[in-house]
């Protein structure tokens, strides 16, 4: 069966500090992936994305992530955390045997950036 | 407003009564889906709509459970005798097409009492 998983539910960091989100994927094929970030009461904001080419792919807000084909992970990193970077965060697959574009998300971790 | 909107924000309904969520999605965009949020969980698939028609409706978990695109644009979901467990925030997407990144609305919170 296909899956992702976010194995933290919440992620603690100080303000300045590198930012690590992990995500891991089981699939046969390429996915496409991508992380969204979700601030109370309002919807997902797309941050980045990975299609093909460039396993570094470079995002919104100074986030970037990794794709490893050979760990099936899709990390999500920020090399200094701010306070306003608080907020859940979900890695999501589209499984390219589906047609249609549908995402499977991560459970989602909280990120807590403390001054 | 150039984003995806949702109304209402908010739905407070009883148990057994019929709800309809709105969606407008951007202007232009072809590809719409819902999903639905649960607390502490990540959203899940319910239906994708390519134009007016309902190209993938697997993630609908039951026949109370319909959605329309009528003119390709704007989209209603409903559910008819809502239980307990319909209870979660309703998040409505649009790409422009299927092969892109999909932007959400803030989505409409269900409460069933």
């Amino acid at each position: 069966a296909q899956s992702v998983a976010q194995p933290e539910d919440q992620v603690n960091v100080a303000e300045g500090n590198p930012l690590t989100v992990k995500c891991t994927y089981s699939v046969s094929g390429n996915p496409y992936l991508f992380w969204y970030v979700q601030y109370p009461n309002r919807g997902l904001q797309f941050l980045l994305k990975y299609i093909t080419g460039d396993n570094l792919v470079k995002g919104s807000y100074g986030f970037e992530a990794e794709f490893n084909k050979s760990q099936t992970s899709f990390h999500l990193k920020k090399p200094s955390a701010l306070v306003s970077d608080s907020a859940l965060y979900f890695c999501a697959v589209r499984f390219t045997t589906d047609s249609w574009g549908k995402l499977q998300f991560g459970a989602g971790t909280q990120v807590v950036v403390t001054p | 407003g150039a984003g995806v909107s949702q109304t209402p924000s908010n739905k407070v309904t009883e148990k057994g009564k019929y709800v309809e969520l709105r969606c407008d999605p951007i202007s232009g965009h072809t590809a719409l889906y819902w999903y639905r949020q649960s607390l502490g969980q990540g959203p899940e698939f319910l239906i994708y709509f390519q134009g007016t028609g309902a190209a993938d409706d697997s993630g609908l978990p039951n026949d109370r459970f319909f959605a329309v695109r009528p003119e390709g644009s704007v989209s209603t979901l409903k559910i008819q005798r809502t239980e307990r467990g319909d209870s979660a925030v309703y998040l409505c997407a649009s790409s422009i097409d299927s092969t892109n990144e999909q932007f959400f609305g803030p989505g409409t919170r269900l409460t069933v009492l």
